[in-house]
Order: structure tokens, then C-alpha cells, then sequence
């Protein structure tokens, strides 16, 4: 079993939905989570990062995480197609040797 | 420049050659890591370089795969012996420090194939 899993998707969603993105982990010691975007033959770039438990919110992104549930969730309000990318979500324990990956969503938003 | 330079883009070698992947890291930047990117597989972690430490080398798959960091800058991931299954984007990010809520800025990878 991997310790993270995320839906590869595809996810094709209308201009302007909302979009929800999820991950489940299983470590219990990861404290610091992240949200990256990749684009197509592109490096990954960070969107989102959330230390803990807790919401935030940067503009149209709000980032969850409940680690009770060991479940974080990435949204992503008025979806537009510039949007359309993999999205990762990334973990990392205190140690902070790596960061641990799942597999990436990819999302569409159709015009 | 300003990011993560990785050279070169795109890698065509045949099996069993030897192949050298090049990182220049963000000026500054003390901690560098190696992933590979397979399709549907998410992004593996290979190795990890902190300063002067002695880096991670855990997430390596096998004895063909190394990695140096020379000067604490410019890293080399060697793969001996290429196999098919080697096939894959290489991505090297790095980070300023070993404090986590320092962004890791990724290059823009290494595709490699292996015929």
C-alpha cells in the first residue's frame, strides 16, 4: 500500500465548477502538507502548503487538512482553463528529508 | 538563472549504455533532491542533499543509480547499465534550507528513454 493515495482522474469539469482534489495518507508523522501543479512538460510548482491541521485559503485555492482522518483536499472555486493541470499533493514529517508524493490528478476545465 | 536548470531536456541512449544527468541548483539553495516521474507512478524519491550531511540515498532502486553533489552546488545523478524500465522524467528540486516551510523549486526535468 502506498503511503499516499491520490485518483489519477482524469477530472473534466465546466468553466467556472468547483473543483475538489483529495489525498489519504497513512503516516500518522506527517505534519506539513503541500498542493503542487504541474503542467505539461513542466516541473512541478508549489500552489499550496499547510502546516498541520487546518484550512487556508489563497484566492480561488482553499486547502484542507484533516489529519484525524489522515484526508487532505485542495478546492479550487471558479475553475478557469488555465487550471487544467496534474495536481500533486506532497507530504513531509518533521525530519524533512523528503517530501512524499501521490500519484497526481489530472484536470481539465473545459471553456 | 534564476531556477532549477536541468540539462539535458530530452535523453535517447540504448540499453545498457551509461547515462549522466546534470541539476544546477538556485544559487544558495542547501538541500537538493532527485525524483523520477513514470507514468502513473507519481514522483519517486531518489536521493536527498543537505550541506555538508550525508545525504539520503534510500529512495535509490538500485546499485546502477548514484548521485554526487559536488561544492555543495551542481549534482550528477549517474545511471550505470540503462534498462528500459529506467525510462522516465528526471526531476531535481532544491530548497534553501532544511526548514520545511521553504519552498522545493523544481526543474523542469530529464526525459529520458531508453531503447
Amino acid at each position: 500500500q502506498k503511503e499516499v493515495e491520490q485518483d489519477p482522474g482524469p477530472l473534466s469539469v465546466p468553466e467556472g465548477a468547483i473543483v475538489s482534489l483529495n489525498c489519504t495518507y497513512s503516516n500518522s508523522a506527517f505534519q506539513y502538507f503541500m498542493w503542487y501543479r504541474q503542467y505539461s512538460r513542466k516541473g512541478p510548482e508549489l500552489l499550496m502548503y499547510t502546516y498541520s491541521s487546518g484550512n487556508k485559503e489563497d484566492g480561488r485555492f482553499t486547502a484542507q487538512v484533516d489529519k484525524s482522518s489522515k484526508y487532505i483536499s485542495l478546492f479550487i472555486r471558479d475553475s478557469q482553463p488555465s487550471d487544467s493541470a496534474t495536481y500533486l499533493c506532497a507530504m513531509s514529517t518533521t525530519s524533512g528529508s523528503r517530501l512524499t508524493f501521490g500519484e497526481g490528478t489530472q484536470l481539465t476545465v473545459n471553456p | 538563472g534564476a531556477g532549477v536548470s536541468q540539462s539535458p531536456s530530452n535523453k535517447v541512449t540504448e540499453k545498457g549504455k551509461d547515462v549522466e544527468l546534470r541539476c544546477d541548483p538556485i544559487s544558495g539553495h542547501t538541500a537538493l533532491y532527485w525524483y523520477r516521474q513514470s507514468l502513473g507512478q507519481g514522483l519517486e524519491f531518489l536521493i536527498y542533499f543537505q550541506g555538508n550531511s550525508a545525504p539520503d540515498k534510500s529512495g535509490l532502486p538500485s546499485d546502477r543509480f548514484s548521485a554526487e553533489r559536488t561544492g555543495g552546488s551542481v549534482s550528477t545523478l549517474t545511471i550505470q547499465r540503462t534498462q528500459q524500465e529506467d525510462s522516465a522524467v528526471y526531476l531535481c528540486a532544491s530548497r534553501r534550507g532544511q526548514v520545511l516551510n521553504t519552498e522545493a523549486f523544481f526543474g523542469q526535468g530529464t526525459r529520458l528513454t531508453v531503447v
